[in-house]
């Protein structure tokens, strides 16, 4: 059974770019959330994807979204790159529910 | 407004004791409770969880107590080994919020030899 992988596993980009990053799920799991992680901070809930659809999302601006495909793969865009937006990525999969998530590695994302 | 709050940034146990990991939250909505381990450079590693209808749960070393009226959970691991040094990470969900997370800050844990 493969895990969540996540790519890449480190970014710099400048402020005012664009970024996607990349999940794959888990065999089995249908939702798939994505979550930002600062330095010395919980992961904080972006968004979540059920069926394609945005099925929940965090408090976090409109140029932050997501895509998921039929194969359950994932992408989060952010767009007009904030030093803030500095953070591990962490794309989460599982099956619609009350289960747990299993977590990817993340991609540690740098804005200069 | 945090929501999930883990007051201890940091624990150091002594190897074969037992480590007892503290959490609370605010929102009575959550209904479902994680924890999950994280070393640097990893995501974050599922270990427990538990239902509101439920009030312990346990799996091996790791048991975790819910006390609904306290809006209180707790992890504890016995007996602690080396191994289990790292940061620790409480986490809650509700079926209103489609079981999207609400995690605490963490706590590191230190397992002494």
């Amino acid at each position: 059974e493969t895990g969540v992988t996540q790519s890449p596993t480190h970014l710099i980009k400048t402020r005012g770019q664009q970024v996607t990053l990349r999940c794959s799920s888990q065999s089995g799991h249908n939702t798939v959330s994505w979550y930002q992680q600062a330095l010395g901070q919980g992961p904080q809930f972006i968004f979540q994807y059920y069926r394609e659809e945005e099925n929940g999302r965090g408090n976090f601006p409109p140029r932050f979204s997501g895509l998921q495909f039929p194969n359950y793969s994932s992408e989060l865009n952010v767009n007009a790159l904030e030093l803030d937006d500095s953070a591990l990525y962490l794309c989460a999969s599982r099956r619609q529910g009350p289960y747990e998530q299993y977590f990817g590695p993340g991609t540690r994302l740098t804005v200069t | 407004d945090q929501q999930v709050k883990q007051n201890s940034p940091s624990l150091s146990v002594q190897e074969g004791r037992i480590s007892i990991l503290n959490c609370d939250y605010t929102n009575s909505m959550f209904d479902y409770f994680l924890w999950y381990k994280k070393y640097p450079a990893e995501g974050p590693t599922f270990l427990i969880s538990i239902s509101s209808i439920k009030d312990k749960n346990e799996d091996g070393r790791f048991t975790v107590f819910l006390n609904k009226s306290a809006k209180h959970l707790s992890l504890h691991i016995v007996p602690s080994q080396p191994g289990d040094s790292a940061v620790y990470f409480c986490a809650a969900g509700s079926g209103a919020g489609s079981y999207q997370l609400t995690f605490g800050k963490g706590t590191k844990l230190s397992v002494i030899p």
